[in-house]
């Protein structure tokens, strides 16, 4: 059985602080998938990234960066130069692409609150 | 990119009554569409894997006789909450899978549903 844990349930910075959300992940398949969404209040899904289990890279993308790595099954998340629009909950996810089951299994969320 | 749309996007209904919610492909094709329930300040749960053409997949504990999932066209899937309690009040998320991404999943914007 797949499952993600998210550990922190919560994490309050002051703007331009960096900060870092957690995720472990445990799965029996070699092939997977992970994702990073945000959840602001409206509800609506904002996709962040997807990274396959192949590809070990890390990934910036402006002020984002993701590093992944599987010796520790993890999948973490850098925010760097926080700002006040970042505030929102943050899900890590995890789908199985060998058993052919697409849907995401998530993680428990943290809320990030960014204070001005 | 990939659209996936939802309607209604909130609905206030009386217990005892049954609410459909809609999930549209709006400019692909899906196969496959999930439903979540997401309850508030918690994750996002799967509740069925809905395929064109055949039955839907139920999660352990969804009952499916009152959560009706109809997947009749490669571009809408509806999920029927029957004799709405209380307790179903919750977020409803539809996710899409399009005909080529394999693990590319497209989120409406959920649907939030209460029940007086």
């Amino acid at each position: 059985a797949q499952k993600v844990t998210q550990a922190q349930t919560e994490i309050s910075v002051v703007e331009k602080e960096d900060v870092t959300l957690d995720c472990v992940y445990e799965t029996r398949d070699t092939t997977y998938y992970l994702f990073w969404y945000k959840q602001p209040p409206s509800g609506e899904l904002v996709f962040l990234i997807r990274r396959n289990s192949f590809d070990e890279q890390n990934e910036i993308s402006g002020r984002y960066s993701w590093n992944f790595q599987k010796s520790t099954s993890s999948f973490n998340f850098t925010i760097t130069a926080s700002q006040v629009v970042d505030s929102a909950v943050y899900f890590c996810a995890l789908s199985e692409a060998g058993t052919g089951r697409r849907a995401l299994t998530f993680g428990s969320g943290t809320r990030l609150q960014v204070q001005p | 990119g990939a659209v996936v749309s939802q309607h209604p996007s909130w609905v206030i209904c009386k217990s005892g009554t049954s609410v459909k919610i809609e999930c549209r492909s709006l400019d692909f094709q899906a196969t496959t569409m999930f439903w979540y329930r997401q309850f508030p300040k918690q994750s996002l749960m799967l509740m069925a894997t809905s395929n064109e053409g055949s039955k839907a997949t139920y999660e352990q504990g969804v009952e499916k006789d009152k959560f009706l999932i109809n997947h009749a066209s490669l571009t809408l899937s509806t999920l029927t909450v029957t004799s709405a309690h209380p307790e179903d009040s919750s977020f409803y998320i539809c996710s899409a899978n399009g005909l080529a991404g394999l693990n590319e999943q497209f989120f409406g914007p959920g649907t939030r549903l209460t029940v007086l």
